[in-house]
């Protein structure tokens, strides 16, 4: 696609929940990467993939999160028993090629998640 | 280990006066570096990258930023405020020796007065 698509826009589930948030990186892109945002801050990087191997995954939280892109395109970021803690703007970004510091990250607009 | 400090949460200028947006990184090595716009409900967008070519980089819609090796910078400048320039802008670095991850600054926002 033109750019990177996310979905959904918006999610509001109940604690103790799973979600399955899902991006659709620009065609063609090596590496995907899923970032979390809270009110007022800047995102935090969550984890990331070249093609479909998940390089690091540092900053998923706990283990409740995890990501996964198993054909080297689309990736599906889950929740499990999701808390209110959880609430915040999850961003997904791709860029062209893996590694190196010249490349640009391209983003998504983002799934706001609500737990109530 | 890489941050970035953004120095104002919050900056307002008048339309048509200069704009400044302060940021300090620290890094190991020879980061890249750029500044991203976000508009309400838009996603991230590029303004701006410098990538060890020359340290004034001009980005899109007026805006330019210059590295300062020596002082650790790499402030954002616009010479005249527009209305549209209201939104909030991040200063995020990356390093070529942890892959691809890019950590961003807290954030800066930017009202534009009439």
């Amino acid at each position: 696609g033109a750019g990177v698509s996310q979905s959904p826009r918006y999610k509001v589930t109940k604690r103790g929940q799973d979600v399955a948030l899902r991006c659709d990186p620009i065609s063609g892109h090596v590496s995907l990467y899923w970032y979390r945002q809270a009110l007022g801050q800047g995102p935090e990087f969550l984890t990331y993939f070249n093609y479909e191997a998940q390089q690091d995954k540092s900053g998923l939280p706990n283990d409740r999160f995890s990501a996964e892109r198993p054909e080297g395109s689309i990736s599906t970021l889950t929740i499990q028993r999701t808390e209110q803690r959880d609430s915040a703007m999850y961003r997904c970004a791709s860029s062209l090629v893996g590694g190196g510091a010249n490349t640009e990250a391209f983003f998504g607009q983002g799934t706001r998640l609500t737990v109530v | 280990a890489q941050s970035v400090t953004q120095l104002d949460s919050h900056v307002s200028v008048s339309e048509g006066t200069p704009v400044l947006l302060r940021c300090n990184y620290s890094s190991s090595y020879s980061p890249s570096l750029f500044w991203y716009v976000q508009h309400p409900n838009k996603g991230l967008q590029l303004l701006l990258k410098y990538t060890s070519a020359a340290t004034l980089v001009k980005g899109i819609n007026g805006f330019e930023a210059e590295f300062k090796k020596s002082e650790t910078s790499f402030h954002l400048t616009k010479p005249s405020a527009h209305m549209s320039d209201a939104a909030e802008y991040f200063c995020v670095v990356s390093e070529s020796n942890t892959g691809n991850q890019f950590y961003f600054g807290t954030g800066t926002s930017l009202t534009v007065i009439p």
